[in-house]
């Protein structure tokens, strides 16, 4: 099965700064690769995905960047903002043959952005 | 609301009963996920449903556990005998096809 790692666990960054988090997956199957925030005690919530057909979307001030040959992908945040401040999940997935997709997630990054 | 809805949020039972829980996904996703999330990990899948056709269960769902979506609307999710164990967040997703979004989950504690 699908095997996603995912660094730092852990990342404090001044406001303003950029924040960079990695994961990387096992299987070649995997073609979907969307990134979760978590707030403490909320739903984790869909901020952006990245299908396997795109090397990089960007949607405001978070990117994601995939590498399928290096089985890579990166959350790229800019200008953070206290509000940033939450654990950040990567996950991948496969696509079922009739649709629909089950995700693997990595273990969470807790991204602390301080005044 | 037009979100993924669970109910109950809370669920406080002791050893070896019986607890069932419940998602109402988006209303025009036919697909729906359970997962399960412990302190300081991401979520685990633990099936899918497509309408109400379970597709595929994970290994981490035991005899114990079983789930139905009988109209390919709400989903319920029974776990019998519960352990100490099961204690957990259980999470349940909708999508269509392939963003998934998440309800606010049922915390289960197993005392």
């Amino acid at each position: 099965g699908e095997n996603v790692e995912q660094h730092p666990s852990t990342l404090s960054v001044q406001e303003g700064d950029s924040a960079v988090i990695k994961c990387t997956y096992s299987d070649s199957a995997s073609n979907y690769f969307p990134w979760y925030k978590q707030e403490l005690g909320k739903r984790p919530q869909l901020i952006i995905d990245i299908r396997s057909n795109v090397g990089e979307k960007k949607d405001q001030r978070i990117a994601v960047t995939l590498n399928k040959t290096a089985k890579h992908f990166s959350l790229h945040i800019t200008e953070t903002q206290p509000e940033d401040s939450a654990v950040y999940f990567c996950a991948a997935s496969p696509v079922f043959t009739g649709g629909g997709n089950k995700l693997t997630f990595g273990t969470g990054t807790q991204l602390k952005v301080e005044l | 609301d037009t979100g993924v809805s669970q109910d109950p949020r809370h669920k406080i039972t002791k050893r070896g009963q019986n607890v069932t829980f419940r998602c109402d996904p988006i209303s025009e996703h036919n697909r729906l996920y359970w997962y399960r999330q412990t302190l300081g990990q991401g979520p685990e899948f633990l099936t899918y449903f497509q309408n109400e056709a379970q597709l595929e269960k994970s290994r981490l769902l035991s005899d114990r556990f079983s789930a139905e979506r009988p109209k390919g609307s709400f989903s319920t999710l029974e776990i019998q005998r519960t352990e100490q164990g099961d204690s957990a967040m259980y999470l349940c997703a909708s999508s269509a096809p392939y963003e998934q979004y998440f309800g606010p989950g049922t915390r289960l504690t197993v005392t």
